[in-house]
């Protein structure tokens, strides 16, 4: 059971150029999300959150907007940058639970940002 | 710095052997986790520790085991009894008890059955 989705496998943006990553969950339980970048042969390095009671998060070029109605985040970056290309995972937690620190992860989608 | 290392990078093993993959953290983080990537699936959980001497499965745990020794170390056995075992191990640690605090990751090591 595929608790987070990331339904677009890759993405292709023109440098400069708005990137959207899409996500979706379906525990309602979940209370934190976080967005993962990682390049091949790397650990993925952690790039913005968002908590439950927050509809949008800002830093920098990235903002990640969260619809709890919708069980749906989205991350922006603006402008996209070639040395953005990378997989981009979504992942959530549920905080209050017994089992803090276990992120539930999306699949990832490919982000390549041509010049 | 503080961090997490994760060594061999890259390792081969024949078909019925044993192999351990080792991380270490000085972050003095209380969690350690273990994630197994493979292409279009994303992260999966193989096992969690919490604190010294517990740890939890996760939801691929089979085939692997763990020990929980010392804060700083989380070394995962991939077993004869995995059956697809080639693939790319990260190790994981976070503070704790912090409620949604972030995970950091090690750079990963890629584990190759000939």
């Amino acid at each position: 059971d595929q608790q987070v989705k990331q339904n677009s496998p890759s993405l292709s943006v023109q440098e400069g150029r708005i990137s959207i990553l899409n996500c979706d969950y379906t525990n309602s339980m979940f209370d934190y999300f976080l967005w993962y970048k990682k390049y091949p042969a790397e650990g993925p390095t952690f790039l913005i959150s968002i908590s439950s009671i927050k509809d949008k998060n800002e830093d920098g070029r990235f903002t990640v907007f969260l619809n709890k109605s919708a069980k749906h985040l989205s991350l922006h970056i603006v402008p996209s940058q070639p040395g953005d290309s990378a997989v981009y995972f979504c992942a959530a937690i549920y905080a209050g639970g017994t089992s803090y620190g276990k992120l539930t992860f999306g699949q990832g989608t490919i982000l390549t940002v041509h010049p | 710095d503080g961090g997490i290392t994760q060594s061999p990078k890259y390792l081969f093993r024949k078909e019925g052997q044993n192999v351990t993959l080792s991380c270490e953290q000085n972050l003095n983080h209380d969690a350690m986790y273990w994630y197994r990537q493979d292409p279009g699936q994303g992260l999966r959980l193989i096992y969690y520790s919490q604190i010294v001497n517990d740890f939890q499965k996760g939801d691929i745990a089979e085939g692997y085991s763990v020990s929980r020794e010392k804060k700083e170390s989380f070394p995962l056995t991939v077993t004869s009894a995995q059956k697809n075992p080639t693939a790319f191990y990260l190790c994981a640690s976070r503070k704790g008890l912090v409620s949604g605090g972030e995970l950091f990751f090690g750079e990963g090591s890629r584990l190759t059955v000939l």
